[in-house]
């Protein structure tokens, strides 16, 4: 079944550590990708996006996110996390079936960042 | 900077009663989208708009759900009828063109009793 996979609920780091969330997708063809931040009580914001081009993608707050093809994901990534990055994260997918984006949203991972 | 908004921020409804949820999207964009999410589960799409009309819905939006523009502001979701089930984050959002990334608003929480 077409789907967008984050394996991991919830994750933990300590502040200053280096993150990495993983977000696996299932569509026939290479979608366009995007990663979204939701901090409690507010809306969705856009960290980065892939439509082509580089695979690595550099994104707002120090985020940044490569995409691999072979692996059929798009996992994102910071060096060194801060405590105010505590929030939910949805990586989500246009898979380019439909003549709008109506994207397809993985079920979020849950960051958790110990002082 | 320009962004989406939403009201009511919370919405309580008995169930059966008809609510409407709204949206201003960012002036300049011309794509429309509603998305929910029920408590702990994935945001999931419901319904995108353009030019007037609905353009892609998803098996959820039933005959239950409907969509308008008003006027050249406001974007509403209508729920005729709600169910115990139609509980959930409700979030608009609008972008400039169709393929493109879209703009989300903060959310309304729909609690149906």
């Amino acid at each position: 079944a077409q789907s967008v996979t984050q394996p991991d609920i919830h994750i933990t780091v300590s502040e200053g550590a280096s993150l990495e969330l993983r977000c696996n997708y299932s569509y026939g063809a290479t979608p366009y990708l995007f990663w979204y931040v939701q901090s409690p009580g507010q809306g969705l914001q856009l960290l980065l996006k892939y439509f082509s081009g580089d695979t690595l993608v550099q994104g707002i707050k120090g985020f940044e996110a490569e995409f691999k093809r072979s692996q059929s994901s798009f996992n994102l990534r910071k060096p060194s996390v801060h405590w105010s990055d505590a929030a939910e994260y949805f990586c989500a997918v246009d898979p380019l079936i439909t003549n709008n984006n109506d994207m397809r949203f993985g079920a979020g991972t849950r960051l958790t960042v110990k002082p | 900077e320009p962004e989406v908004t939403q009201t009511p921020s919370h919405q309580v409804t008995q169930m059966g009663q008809e609510v409407i949820l709204r949206c201003v999207p960012i002036s300049n964009h011309l794509y429309f989208y509603w998305y929910r999410q029920i408590l702990g589960q994935k945001v999931e799409f419901l319904v995108s708009f353009y030019n007037n009309e609905i353009s892609e819905k998803s098996e959820i939006f039933d005959d239950q759900f409907s969509v308008e523009r008003p006027d050249g502001s406001n974007f509403t979701l209508k729920i005729r009828s709600t169910k115990l089930e139609d509980s959930a984050m409700y979030f608009c959002a609008s972008s400039a063109q169709g393929r493109n990334e879209q703009f989300f608003g903060p959310g309304t929480r729909l609690t149906v009793l």
